[in-house]
């Protein structure tokens, strides 16, 4: 199994630009997740899905949006890029194991916004 | 409010001797603890998770952690550092307010080096 699987790996945008930052797992797990990990900062929950067209938000939703049409797939969309989305992107998908869903991560996306 | 805390930015220690990283909780009710590691340009990989039962667990990679439930801590260790252990470490906690998925709480990370 290739995992948790991000492209690209990074990236720059100019601001208001627009971009997709695509997450795919090969695991068949029904919960994914997207985080923005800030320097000196713990991982921030932008969105997340329970399954196949179903998503919430997490904690830092504004400026995103995701669609989940597959299983496999859960891409995070920015529609006007600005300063502030500067950050290192991870997606995460999940399983239940010994009770308790364990994540597992992509590598991550860099995003320079300009 | 629910939070994690790890106190130390960095954590120095020679190599071969053991190590500590630690983390501090907050949450009403009965925790779900984690330890993830991230090595440079890479994604967090998952070490070792607390949910019931001894309080002592074991991971990958040879670490380890203490559950103290009156200290409310849970922190990592390692009897014998390598110097390939040197990374980012993040604890983190369920929220236990996300139902049925298995929302996290991190901390903001602690950065272990482990010299030669």
């Amino acid at each position: 199994n290739a995992g948790v699987t991000q492209t690209p790996k990074f990236r720059i945008l100019k601001i208001g630009q627009s971009m997709t930052l695509q997450c795919t797992q090969d695991m068949n797990h029904n919960y994914m997740y997207w985080y923005r990990q800030d320097p000196g900062m713990g991982l921030k929950l932008i969105y997340y899905s329970v399954g196949a067209g179903i998503t919430d938000k997490g904690e830092v939703p504004n400026g995103y949006n995701v669609s989940r049409s597959t299983t496999e797939d859960f891409p995070l969309r920015l529609e006007l890029a600005a300063p502030s989305q500067t950050s290192v992107y991870f997606c995460a998908s999940s399983y239940p194991e010994g009770g308790v869903e364990t994540q597992y991560f992509g590598p991550g996306t860099r995003l320079l916004v300009l | 409010a629910q939070s994690v805390a790890q106190p130390e930015d960095q954590v120095n220690v020679a190599e071969g001797n053991p190590l500590t990283v630690k983390c501090t909780y907050s949450v009403s009710g009965n925790p779900y603890l984690f330890w993830y590691v991230q090595y440079p340009n890479r994604g967090l990989q998952f070490l070792l998770k607390y949910i019931t039962g001894d309080n002592l667990v074991k991971g990958s990679y040879g670490f380890e952690a203490e559950f103290n439930k009156s200290q409310t801590s849970f922190h990592l260790k390692k009897p014998s550092a390598l110097v390939s252990d040197s990374a980012l470490y993040f604890c983190a906690v369920r929220d236990v307010r996300s139902g049925g998925y298995n929302k996290l709480i991190f901390g903001a990370g602690t950065r272990l080096a482990v010299h030669p």
